[in-house]
């Protein structure tokens, strides 16, 4: 099946930083996302991202589908931000998606 | 509008015990799943229902768990008999139609402990 890996896997920095999460898959995708889980569990939809790039406020999104990545930016960090963030991919005319291991992101005040 | 919701949110049974885990989508959601979550690893999908009928079951252990959405609606996920390897959180989701696009809206999920 189609595996998912996410860099890195841990990630601390200082409030008011920037930082790049990525996501590689191993096969062509037609459905793309990314969540973040806070640390309290409750996962919430950030991007639906099969291609190109979208943004909202301080975060944005980018996939090249065609080399089998996307990336994450999250500028100007807040400690909010902190939690785990996911990629998830789908690959078939359902809603299926296949969640990778996540990032867990730390920012410190 | 209301989240999914989900009930109980801890539980803490003993090994071999059975265990019910219930979940109420958003209205109008005609897709439901059930993730497993594992201390450390992304969510794994169990099952997905579109309305009362089941699209993937692939990776339900259908052994020991079962999963029903009657009247396409509200789902409850049963376990039976709980092993020590099911301590995780379950995670309900939704979701309005079944296609690739579709955003996913989860619930607080049901953290199990298994003893």
């Amino acid at each position: 099946g189609i595996q998912v890996e996410q860099s890195p896997p841990d990630l601390i920095l200082q409030e008011g930083a920037n930082s790049t999460l990525r996501c590689n898959f191993s096969d062509s995708v037609n459905n793309l996302q990314w969540f973040h889980q806070n640390p309290w569990g409750q996962l919430i939809n950030l991007f639906y991202i099969p291609s190109g790039t979208k943004q909202n406020g301080r975060l944005s999104a980018t996939t090249v589908a065609t080399e089998r990545y996307s990336l994450l930016y999250i500028s100007s960090s807040q400690t909010t931000d902190s939690g785990v963030y996911f990629c998830a991919v789908g690959y078939s005319s359902a809603s299926k998606i296949i969640f990778g291991s996540g990032t867990r992101l730390s920012i410190r005040p | 509008e209301a989240g999914v919701a989900q009930s109980p949110r801890y539980k803490i049974i003993e090994k071999r015990q059975s265990v019910a885990f219930w979940c109420n989508p958003i209205s109008g959601h005609a897709t439901l799943y059930w993730y497993q979550q594992i201390l450390g690893q992304g969510p794994k999908l169990l099952i997905q229902f579109q309305n009362n009928g089941v699209v993937d079951d692939s990776q339900l252990p259908k052994d020991r768990f079962s999963a029903e959405r009657l009247k396409g609606v509200d789902s409850t996920l049963k376990i039976q008999p709980a092993k020590l390897e099911d301590s995780a959180v379950y995670l309900c989701a939704s979701s309005l139609g079944g296609g690739p696009q579709e955003t996913q809206y989860f619930g607080p999920g049901t953290r199990l402990l298994v003893l």
